[in-house]
């Protein structure tokens, strides 16, 4: 079981740039969640993807949007990119309800 | 407005000893907690959990604690190993609807030898 796989590993984009990041969740699940992680602070929940429509959103711009394809697999879409979104993406999957989040290693995003 | 506070960023502990790490939480409608581990370079993995219809669980090493009345968790770790040096992180979930997990910030354990 390969787990949650995300790519890529680290991204240098240049402010104004539009960056995609991709996740494949672990098999047997299929909502997936992405998490912003800035340096010394923990995942902050930016939505949750389920049968490929967004079922909760945590408070980030429009910037940010998402997508969830038949097979699970996921994107994180930023437009704009601003220095303040640099940061660890990270996406997380799970099966039922009331069990754990499974994570990815993360995407380093590092806006310059 | 933090809802999920972990007020001690750093703990220190001696190998074999206890290992106890503390979280906060000030929304009711929180009743499923989860504990995750970090290291550097890699993704949160995921420790032990505790619905709210309980108040302690157990698993090996690792045991958690939960205070309804007063919104206190902590994770107990014994004994403590070197291995165990990472960034842990307390979790939140309301519902328990599968939807958005609330972080703290993170406690770092360094467990010497």
């Amino acid at each position: 079981d390969a787990g949650v796989t995300q790519s890529p590993t680290h991204l240098i984009k240049t402010r104004g740039q539009q960056v995609t990041l991709r996740c494949s969740p672990k098999s047997g699940h299929d909502t997936v969640s992405w998490y912003q992680q800035a340096l010394g602070q923990g995942p902050q929940f930016i939505f949750q993807y389920y049968e490929e429509e967004e079922r909760q959103r945590g408070n980030f711009p429009d910037r940010f949007s998402g997508h969830q394809f038949p097979n699970y697999s996921s994107e994180l879409n930023v437009n704009a990119l601003l220095l303040g979104d640099s940061a660890l993406y990270l996406c997380a999957s799970r099966g039922s309800v009331g069990t754990e989040a499974f994570f990815g290693q993360g995407t380093r995003l590092t806006v310059v | 407005d933090q809802q999920v506070k972990q007020n001690s960023p750093s703990l220190s502990v001696q190998e074999g000893r206890i290992s106890i790490l503390n979280c906060d939480y000030t929304n009711s409608m929180f009743d499923y907690f989860l504990w995750y581990k970090k290291y550097p370079a890699e993704g949160p993995t995921f420790l032990i959990s505790i619905s709210s219809i309980k108040d302690k669980n157990e698993d090996g090493r690792f045991t958690v604690f939960l205070n309804k009345s007063a919104k206190h968790l902590s994770l107990h770790i014994v004994p403590s190993q070197p291995g165990d040096s990472a960034v842990y992180f307390c979790a939140a979930e309301a519902n328990q609807a599968g939807t958005a997990l609330i972080f703290g910030k993170g406690t770092t354990l360094s467990v010497s030898s």
